[in-house]
């Protein structure tokens, strides 16, 4: 119940092309979602995050779609660079419980020149 | 503009050896998050503490592990007896406040290994 599970494992894209990462949860006591970014090396930094009560947000080349009934969300990034290369989470918190992340396993993203 | 600090960036313990994670959160932040990253593996919710108190700990193993957030000072995650399996990337996380989109700083890591 309080897994978070993503896929796929690793993406392989053209530059220029939509990189999409799904995600799905079990615990409808899930009230934040968020996505991280990490590079080799680095923590991860915050991406973009999305209520359930909102079925889209979308931030510069990057939107996360939110399925409230399927209990799935995913990103898409828009015009995927080099740059985007790396590994990305999705995640999911409860705000009663102090906001502890719950990670997916990462998927890591390469994007050809 | 500090972001958040960990010490040492790597670290290498014997097997029955303590390890001793620092973390020092961004300024004006007190409530710290712990995470273990295994290779290949997404990262774990280990223990989340605010100042002098700990707050939420179901993700710390039983034995060996220990956490604390002192008035003064940064964060220490202290692992007494390591064991082979605890070799992992450890991740601290900041926040100003509690809640689920408070954002979460997170510093670039300990890694330990465990000869």
């Amino acid at each position: 119940q309080q897994q978070v599970k993503q896929s796929p494992q690793s993406l392989i894209v053209q530059k220029g092309g939509i990189s999409i990462i799904n995600c799905a949860y079990e615990n409808t006591a899930f009230d934040y979602f968020p996505w991280y970014q990490q590079f080799p090396g680095k923590g991860p930094a915050l991406l973009i995050a999305i209520r359930p009560d909102v079925s889209e947000k979308k931030e510069g080349r990057f939107t996360i779609s939110f399925n409230k009934s399927a209990k799935q969300f995913s990103l898409h990034i828009m015009d995927s660079q080099p740059g985007d290369s790396a590994t990305y989470f999705c995640a999911a918190s409860m705000d009663h419980k102090g906001g502890k992340l719950i990670f997916g396993q990462g998927t890591e993203l390469s994007v050809k020149p | 503009n500090a972001g958040v600090m960990q010490n040492p960036r790597h670290l290498v313990r014997r097997r029955g050896q303590e390890a001793r994670l620092r973390c020092s959160p961004m300024k004006g932040h007190s409530h710290v998050y712990w995470y273990r990253q295994l290779p290949e593996e997404g990262l774990k919710f280990m223990v989340y503490l605010q100042k002098e108190n700990i707050i939420d700990e179901s993700g710390m193993p039983k034995e060996r592990f220990s956490a604390e957030f002192p008035k003064e000072g940064p964060s220490i995650l202290r692992i007494q007896q390591v064991v082979r399996g605890d070799s992992a990337a450890y991740f601290c996380a900041s926040s100003r406040r509690q809640g689920a989109e408070q954002p979460q700083h997170f510093g670039d890591g300990t890694r330990l290994s465990i000869l």
